[in-house]
């Protein structure tokens, strides 16, 4: 069974930093791209970032970029997302997504970890 | 940088059909999948790649795209079908998801 378990978020400082997990398992994570979403309270998914199955190729969001960090550990499974200079905007659950192959599709979703940047 | 345009809310009487569009230019050129997200759950892919369905996902829900609208069609809507949907699609190498729409079945 395909399970992806987002771990690491919790409540920071304007200005903080805080690095977000998602560990994966029934699957062999290494051939897979995968990536991060987030969903404000109420609102609607916004796409965060992308990374390629051996982590040489990133893609993020404009809102993100220079700011926030995809990377992923395929040895231990584990997928990571830094956030650097967060601000109050950046509060939101943040879903880690498996991009299904070759359909461009994100297949299987974890339940997510609450970020709230706030003083 | 490209959008995706859902209505805000869609309803439906059980067992109707309900029809959910989603547009962008020339969305019909690139694949558009479609999400299911009910509350304090996470969302579940229900169409991928225009038209098909994942494993478990029932029959009917459906999914066309072509021109600049892409629409996800739910015959027989049953109560458990109310949620939020949203549709998505890629352009230069980012994703990007509609607005989301909430479907009331009443």
């Amino acid at each position: 069974e395909v399970q992806l378990v987002e771990s690491g978020g919790g409540l920071v400082q304007p200005g903080g930093s805080l690095r977000v997990s998602c560990a994966a398992s029934g699957f062999t994570f290494s051939n897979y791209w995968m990536h991060w979403v987030r969903q404000d309270p109420g609102k609607g998914l916004v796409w965060v970032s992308r990374i390629n199955s051996d982590g040489s190729s990133t893609n993020y969001a404009d809102s993100v970029k220079g700011r926030f960090t995809i990377s992923r550990d395929n040895a231990k499974n584990t997928l990571y997302l830094q956030m650097n200079s967060l601000r109050a905007e950046d509060t939101a659950v943040y879903y880690c997504a498996r991009e299904s192959y070759g359909s461009g599709s994100l297949d299987y979703w974890g339940q997510g970890t609450l970020v709230t940047v706030s003083s | 940088s490209y959008e995706l345009t859902q209505p805000p809310s869609v309803s439906v009487s059980p067992g109707q059909t309900a029809s959910i569009t989603c547009s962008g230019d020339k969305l019909g050129d690139k694949y558009a999948c479609w999400y299911q997200q009910k509350p304090g759950q996470s969302p579940v892919l229900v169409i991928y790649q225009d038209l098909k369905r994942p494993s478990g996902i029932p029959e009917r829900f459906s999914g066309s795209n072509s021109g600049n609208t892409a629409t996800l069609t739910i015959s027989g809507t049953q109560a458990m079908d109310e949620a939020d949907y949203y549709c998505q699609a890629w352009d230069s190498n980012t994703v990007v998801f509609g607005g989301g729409t909430k479907l009331t079945v009443l």
